[in-house]
């Protein structure tokens, strides 16, 4: 199946600070997704991104389909940012298929401090 | 708007009883899918409803089943309880099945004992 790799897995910073997260992946997909899993376990979308790029606030993520990676962008960070930013992909554009079957990447854990 | 409702929140069961988890879509999505997660296996896919039909499948065994009714509500079960079970159970739902933008649930949190 298709592999989905995030760096780093952990991420510490000061409040105010600037991030980028990495999220590569194996094959040529149109569907890619940003979430952010706060401490109660919900994930939140952020980004619907499969190429190009997009901006909300103080973040924004850039798809380069082509090279399989996208890069997600936390500028100023706030305490409030913390916590786990998932990658995720639909399946494989050679399989033809539809649907929200998403593949994860593990993560980045993400911890700003005051 | 609401949005996805998981049922219950919290539960504990013991080896061998089944569990029954509910999800209540936002209004007028039809799509709704299922993810387990656990601190070993992190986010997985365990299946997929559009239109009460089950659409998609991950890689789980037959214990682990689901359901969407006319209302686009799903239930999932898993029967025979394992330890390894234990985990967080992830609701999640779209307008249509391209899965363009999809919403979670708050999860419900099942331990096996």
């Amino acid at each position: 199946g298709i592999q989905v790799e995030q760096s780093p897995p952990d991420l510490i910073l000061q409040e105010g600070a600037n991030s980028t997260l990495r999220c590569n992946f194996s094959d040529s997909v149109n569907n890619l997704q940003w979430f952010h899993q706060n401490p109660w376990g919900q994930l939140i979308n952020l980004f619907y991104i499969p190429s190009g790029t997009k901006q909300n606030g103080r973040l924004s993520a850039t798809t380069v389909a082509t090279e399989r990676y996208s890069l997600l962008y936390i500028s100023s960070s706030q305490t409030t940012d913390s916590g786990v930013y998932f990658c995720a992909v639909g399946p494989p554009i050679k399989e033809e298929t539809s649907g929200s079957r998403l593949t994860f990447g593990e993560g980045t854990q993400l911890t700003v401090n005051p | 708007k609401a949005g996805v409702t998981q049922t219950p929140r919290y539960l504990i069961k013991t080896r061998g009883q089944q569990v029954t988890l509910s999800c209540s879509p936002i209004s007028g999505h039809r799509s709704v899918s299922w993810y387990q997660q656990t601190p070993g296996q992190g986010l997985q896919f365990l299946f997929e409803y559009f239109s009460e039909t089950q659409r998609n499948k991950g890689n789980f065994p037959g214990r682990f089943s689901g359901r969407q009714f006319s209302n686009s509500r799903s239930e999932m079960n898993v029967s025979t309880l394992e330890l390894g079970d234990s985990a967080l159970y992830l609701c999640a739902s779209s307008l249509e099945p391209s899965g363009r933008t999809i919403y979670f649930g708050e999860g419900s949190w099942l331990t096996v004992v």
